[in-house]
């Protein structure tokens, strides 16, 4: 079963601290993995999509690696701010699925 | 248009009505998905659609669920005989693949459904 885990499921952090989320999947067949962020009330939106090909991609702030060999993907985050604050989601597409499968959530409040 | 557009945005409903959303993808984006979120949990995949090919209805979680995309564009979920453990926020996402493998998704703000 393909399964997709974030840890920690909750963090705390002060305003600018580099942190390292975390994501892990249970199937080496990755297609791609997108990272994506959630505020409270609202709809994801996609921060950063490695392809399987790919060890990572970055996008200002923000850089995400992927390892397939170990099922694990990191999202770093320098210098957080509050408005970092909310949830983010790792999604991994696997070959020869139509769907991607989401992890939990990683919630973090960064508080100033 | 530039976004995934849904709506409604909210929906209360009585248990045992009939709803229907609605989601308009991004022009162009032949991939449609429907995800729900409940409360505390994760995304659950629900259907996708990838151009004319038939859906994937995989993960609709009874035959109440139905969904249809007319014209390879805006997409229906209806939900018949509502049920409090419907109560979820109804997320449609849409994809500019071609591939049997998912390509970047892009979310539109979702559809806030309560059943009283």
């Amino acid at each position: 079963k393909q399964e997709v885990t974030q840890i920690p499921a909750a963090l705390s952090v002060p305003e600018g601290e580099n942190l390292v989320l975390n994501c892990s999947f249970t199937d080496s067949a990755i297609y791609n993995l997108q990272w994506f962020r959630q505020d409270p009330g609202k709809g994801l939106t996609s921060l950063l999509l490695i392809q399987s090909s790919q060890r990572e991609q970055t996008s200002g702030r923000l850089n995400a690696s992927l390892d397939k060999s170990s099922g694990r993907s990191t999202l770093y985050i320098a210098a957080s701010q509050p408005g970092d604050s909310a949830t983010y989601l790792c999604a991994v597409g696997f070959y020869n699925t139509d769907k991607l499968i989401f992890g939990t959530g990683t919630r973090l409040q960064v508080f100033p | 248009g530039a976004g995934v557009s849904q709506s409604p945005s909210n929906k209360v409903t009585e248990k045992g009505k009939d709803v229907e959303l609605r989601c308009d993808p991004i022009s162009g984006h032949t991939a449609l998905y429907w995800y729900r979120q409940s409360l505390g949990q994760g995304l659950e995949f629900l259907i996708y659609f990838q151009g004319n090919s038939a859906p994937d209805k995989s993960g609709l979680p009874s035959d109440r669920f139905s969904a249809e995309r007319t014209g390879g564009s805006v997409s229906t979920l209806t939900i018949q005989r509502t049920q409090q453990e419907d109560s979820a926020v109804y997320l449609c996402a849409s994809s500019l693949t071609a591939r049997r493998s998912p390509g970047e998704l892009f979310f539109g703000e979702g559809s806030r459904l309560t059943v009283l």
